[in-house]
Formats: structure tokens, sequence, C-alpha cells
């Protein structure tokens, strides 16, 4: 079990441009989980996806940010322009079986400065 | 809206003490509770996670309660040592307000264990 797998760990860029971030989910779990983390506001659920559908997006900032899962092995985190303030660690967890036995399981995040 | 809540923000302890850690929940209807434990710049960890049925879950020198009657969750750490220091989260999973699943996470309680 190689875990969730996110790419890049790190991304700079300028402010205006686009960012994309990846995830590979655990094989086999169904649920998948976009957060951020900042100092100032903590753990953030930005987008739930259950079989591959968006199920929870209320989370998403503004329409810079859209999410896709084409299957259950990916999933892309798109910032499309970038701006300074979404500068901050952005993590992917996936999870399965039923709601009450199924612990997430984070990935290692990409911290993405954007100057 | 449920709210969690960790209570010290920070706790700094000698080598060898005994401690526990906080998580409060506002809405007791809750499917598991985790808890979680972050190093700088790495990702999450699951340590335990208690089912909604269940009061507690041990790991080695780690165990977790739970009581949703009073929305709280204790992590009791045995014999603390160095290795332990790392920021530690809970988290809730439940419904949310559109009938899917929501996990909210705690601002965390940041330990560190004096040599």
């Amino acid at each position: 079990d190689a875990g969730v797998i996110q790419s890049p760990r790190h991304e700079v860029t300028e402010m205006g441009q686009e960012v994309t971030l990846r995830c590979k989910p655990i094989s086999g779990h169904n649920s998948l989980f976009w957060y951020r983390q900042t100092m100032m506001r903590g753990l953030e659920l930005l987008i739930y996806f259950n079989n591959n559908v968006p199920i929870d997006d209320s989370g998403m900032p503004e329409d810079r940010f859209s999410a896709k899962m084409p299957n259950a092995s990916f999933s892309t985190l798109k910032i499309q322009p970038s701006e300074p303030r979404d500068s901050a660690v952005y993590f992917c967890a996936s999870s399965s079986g039923t709601p009450y036995n199924s612990p997430l399981h984070f990935g290692n995040g990409t911290r993405l400065t954007v100057t | 809206k449920q709210e969690v809540t960790q209570i010290p923000a920070a706790l700094s302890v000698p080598e060898g003490e005994n401690l526990v850690l906080n998580c409060s929940f506002t809405d007791s209807a809750i499917y598991n509770l985790q808890w979680f434990r972050q190093d700088p710049g790495k990702g999450l960890t699951s340590l335990l996670l208690i089912q909604s049925s269940q009061r507690e879950q041990t790991s080695g020198r780690l165990n977790a309660s739970l009581d949703k009657s009073s929305g709280r969750s204790t992590l009791y750490i045995a014999a603390s040592q160095p290795g332990d220091s790392a920021t530690y989260l809970c988290a809730v999973r439940a419904d949310g307000s559109g009938g899917y699943q929501k996990v909210t996470f705690g601002t965390g309680t940041k330990l560190q264990v004096i040599p």
C-alpha cells in the first residue's frame, strides 16, 4: 500500500499563473477529499468526491478553483488564475468502507507559494 | 453546524509524564472520531479511530476515549517521549447539511515533550 500520493510536493508560481495539483488515492478507496491548511484557518475542506462524483464543493473558495476526478485513481485541483492568498498546503485524503469505520488517510501535501 | 475545539492550543511537558489532550464537539450525531498527529512539514498520520458505538480505542501508549453524550474525546499518552512532539488533531465525521458526510477538524494541540 503506497498510501495517498500527491504531486508536486512544492510549487512556487507567480500570481496569475495556472496551478494544477494532483492526487492518487489509495487503491480501492471510494471517497476522496481535498483540504487546504493555513496557519490562520487550520484545515478546511475544499471538496469531497464519492465514487468519482463531486458531492460537496461548498468549501471551494471561488470560481478560480476547480476539481476533477476522471477515474477512481486520479484527481486534480486546479487554481486559475492563482493569487498570493492561495498560498497554503493542500492535502488530499481518501477513505473507504462505511462512514463508521473508515479512517481518513492523508497524502504528504503540496506546499503552494504564489508570489 | 458542527464545531470542534481542542484545548489547550499548546502543551509542554517533561519526558516521561502522562498527558491528556482534549477534543470537544458540538453535535453528538457522529459516525466516528479520529485522532491524527502532524509533524512539521508533513501530512497527517492517523493514530486512532473510534466509532460512534465505541467508548475507547488503544494503540501502544495511546488511548482514546469517546463520550458522545457530552461531546468529548480525550487522547491519553502514557510515558511521553520526545518523539511524541507534534501537533495532534481530532476530527469528527458526521452528516453535513446536504445529507452527505462531512469531516470537521479541530485546530490542534501542539505538544512538546522536553528531554
